[in-house]
């Protein structure tokens, strides 16, 4: 079993859509999670990180479920400008060898469309 | 402006032929890890380290290594590279080896080829 999974998609919505996202990861002891976007063939950078109580940032929202260890990412009203590729990313524990370490999921490929 | 700084940006090369990728960052980070992204598995990591002198294997060291002699900088170095490490490279780097919340940022990316 991957470490951190997601669905890769595609996933094709029109503008003003309300999409929902959602990753798996398989570490109890995981500490951080994170969601990533990646333009084509760009680095990826910060969407945002994700509370245990769940969090909002504009159009988006993020929840975490530590007893089902998943993530979701909820986007509202999209816009065109939203293509992209969201990465789940989780920190491994920070008391072991995999200290600091960022897991990445596949990435869920997301096209908005006219 | 904060960045990490990737060179070079595309690189073709030959089998066996000793080539390095620089790395480096303006923001004091402790922590500097490479990754390789390819179609399908996603972005998995080779090496890391936590400070200066400190590094690690990641995920999918085999073929590559690194060092750390100075805190901004952390080459990756493919001494004899082979067609399966034709990839699209990230070097990334984040503020202390605990990041609880912290963000990590990412070089543009190198993508090299080996033919």
């Amino acid at each position: 079993r991957k470490e951190v999974e997601q669905d890769p998609g595609p996933f094709n919505v029109p503008e003003g859509a309300t999409v929902a996202f959602n990753c798996t990861y398989s570490n109890s002891a995981s500490q951080s999670f994170f969601w990533y976007r990646q333009d084509c063939r760009k680095e990826p950078k910060l969407l945002m990180s994700v509370y245990s109580s769940g969090n909002e940032d504009g159009r988006f929202t993020a929840q975490l479920n530590r007893a089902s260890q998943y993530i979701s990412l909820l986007i509202r009203d999209s816009k065109l400008s939203d293509s992209a590729t969201y990465l789940c990313v989780v920190n491994a524990d920070a008391g072991g060898t995999s200290y600091g370490k960022l897991t990445f999921g596949q990435g869920t490929i997301l096209t908005v469309h006219p | 402006e904060a960045q990490v700084t990737q060179n070079p940006r595309y690189l073709i090369t030959v089998t066996g032929k000793k080539l390095t990728v620089t790395c480096s960052q303006n923001m004091n980070h402790e922590y500097m890890s490479w990754y390789r992204q390819d179609p399908g598995l996603g972005l998995r990591q080779i090496y890391y380290s936590m400070n200066v002198e400190v590094t690690d294997k990641g995920d999918v060291p085999e073929g590559y290594k690194v060092s750390r002699k100075e805190k901004r900088n952390f080459p990756l170095i493919l001494e004899s590279p082979s067609p399966n490490q034709t990839s699209l490279y990230f070097c990334a780097s984040s503020a202390g080896g605990v990041p609880l919340n912290t963000e990590a940022f990412f070089g543009q990316g190198t993508r090299l080829t080996v033919v």
